[in-house]
């Protein structure tokens, strides 16, 4: 069946760096979706890419979604302890049946 | 306005018991997802309704778990039989419609089967 998978599995970052979390599909998608889950809290929708190569930007965050529409990426430019988390990517293939990554949980040691 | 609400917020029981687990949704929402969240993993998708109907139960893991939206809004998720394996955050999201991107997930309830 469908497969999303995520790396790095965590991430320590120094408060200032960058963060970069990468998604990867076993199948086409036809959108993928980007949720962080605060610890204790529940996933909380970022954002939705639906056009091969897009790149759509929120303040620090950059989201992609490759050629292929089968990787997707997430970048945040100087991190803040504000960003600390869980970031899933999510994609579904056409069914609306969402299909989401394992994660990748970012500490920002201040 | 309120966002989507799950009861109870933990449950506790023994192996072998029944349970059900009440989502409601944000007001004017179609569209209604399970999902099972075990600890370090992301949400695994159980069910989605659109209305009233099932459009998708391919993630029920077996027939233990049912799960109903009678009137096209509140939906309660069943597990017959209970087993420690069931234990998990079960989180409950609605949207717009099954098109509309963003779903709105509630706080979960915490099953914790002894």
């Amino acid at each position: 069946g469908q497969q999303v998978m995520q790396i790095p599995q965590y991430q320590h970052v120094q408060e200032g760096e960058d963060f970069t979390t990468y998604c990867n599909s076993s199948t086409t998608l036809s959108n993928i979706q980007w949720y962080k889950q605060r610890p204790g809290g529940h996933p909380v929708f970022l954002i939705q890419l639906v056009k091969s190569g897009e790149v759509k930007k929120q303040k620090r965050l950059t989201f992609q979604f490759g050629e292929a529409k089968k990787n997707s990426s997430l970048h945040i430019t100087a991190t803040q302890t504000t960003d600390v988390g869980t970031y899933f990517c999510a994609g579904d293939t056409g069914g609306f049946k969402t299909i989401f990554g394992a994660g990748t949980r970012l500490f920002v040691k201040a | 306005g309120a966002g989507v609400s799950q009861t109870p917020s933990n449950k506790v029981t023994e192996k072998g018991k029944y349970v059900e687990l009440r989502c409601d949704p944000i007001s004017g929402h179609t569209a209604l997802y399970w999902y099972r969240q075990s600890l370090g993993q992301g949400p695994e998708f159980l069910i989605y309704f659109q209305g009233t109907g099932a459009a998708d139960d391919s993630g029920l893991p077996n027939d233990r778990f049912f799960a109903v939206r009678p009137e096209g809004s509140v939906s309660t998720l069943k597990i017959q039989r209970t087993e420690r394996g069931d234990s998990a955050v079960y989180l409950c999201a609605s949207s717009l419609s099954l098109s509309a991107s963003e779903q709105f997930f509630g706080p979960g309830t915490r099953l914790t089967v002894l």
